[in-house]
């Protein structure tokens, strides 16, 4: 069974610009979510979804973070201006529920490098 | 709010000896869930043990056991007979029941040496 898919795994690009990283859970599971790992700390949640509803994006920095889920399968995230302070690693990962029976699945992670 | 505290950034252990990572968190809640998470450098978190709080009897995965003292707020990691494989970054969680926020710690870094 295939994991939780993301790309790319590494992005660099300079500030002000736009990204966007993609995720695809592992097939049947409903619930995703994306996290923000800086360096040296662990992940914060940033939005989780059930199906196609946002259920939690109490973390997310609307005014430059956007996130969907198309069809309640794949789900993309983006930086819309990206800031330095926007470097990190961006993990995604994916459960059958969302209760904590269900265990998450992560993917390997996307590294941004903002410059 | 939930905090989770991990005091030991990096700790090592020579292999087939054993380690105890340690983590707290502080909450008001009764009813939480609590896990610890292995991270290997390739960056892919892997569930390692759970335990849920109203449970007394500490959970065990094969090698790996928590110590959970819930008045303590404590649950540290024991791993038994280190393997070259467990070198990872290693993650407390917490969740409180039926709330899927799951809090996780700064992480301690685990080196086993040969």
């Amino acid at each position: 069974e295939a994991g939780v898919v993301q790309s790319p795994r590494y992005k660099i690009i300079e500030k002000k610009q736009p990204v966007a990283f993609w995720c695809n859970p592992i097939s049947g599971h409903n619930t995703l979510y994306w996290y923000l790992q800086n360096l040296g700390q662990g992940p914060e949640l940033l939005i989780r979804y059930e199906n196609e509803e946002a259920v939690d994006d109490s973390q997310l920095p609307k005014d430059r973070f956007s996130a969907e889920r198309l069809k309640g399968v794949d789900s993309t995230l983006k930086i819309q201006p990206a800031e330095l302070g926007d470097s990190a690693v961006y993990l995604c990962a994916s459960s059958w529920g969302s209760s904590y029976s269900n265990e998450q699945f992560f993917g390997p992670g996307t590294r941004l490098t903002v410059l | 709010a939930q905090t989770v505290t991990q005091s030991q950034p990096e700790m090592s252990v020579q292999e087939a000896e054993t380690v105890t990572l340690s983590c707290t968190y502080d909450t008001s809640e009764n009813n939480y869930y609590l896990f610890w998470y292995k991270q290997p450098p390739s960056r892919q978190m892997i569930l390692v043990i759970r335990q849920e709080a109203y449970k007394q009897q500490n959970a065990t995965e094969n090698r790996f056991s928590v110590n959970f003292q819930k008045a303590a707020k404590s649950f540290s990691l024991k791993i038994s007979d280190s393997q070259l494989g467990d070198t990872a970054m290693y993650f407390c969680a917490f969740m409180i029941f039926n709330n899927n926020d799951m809090r996780f710690g700064a992480g301690t870094r685990l080196t086993v040496k040969p």
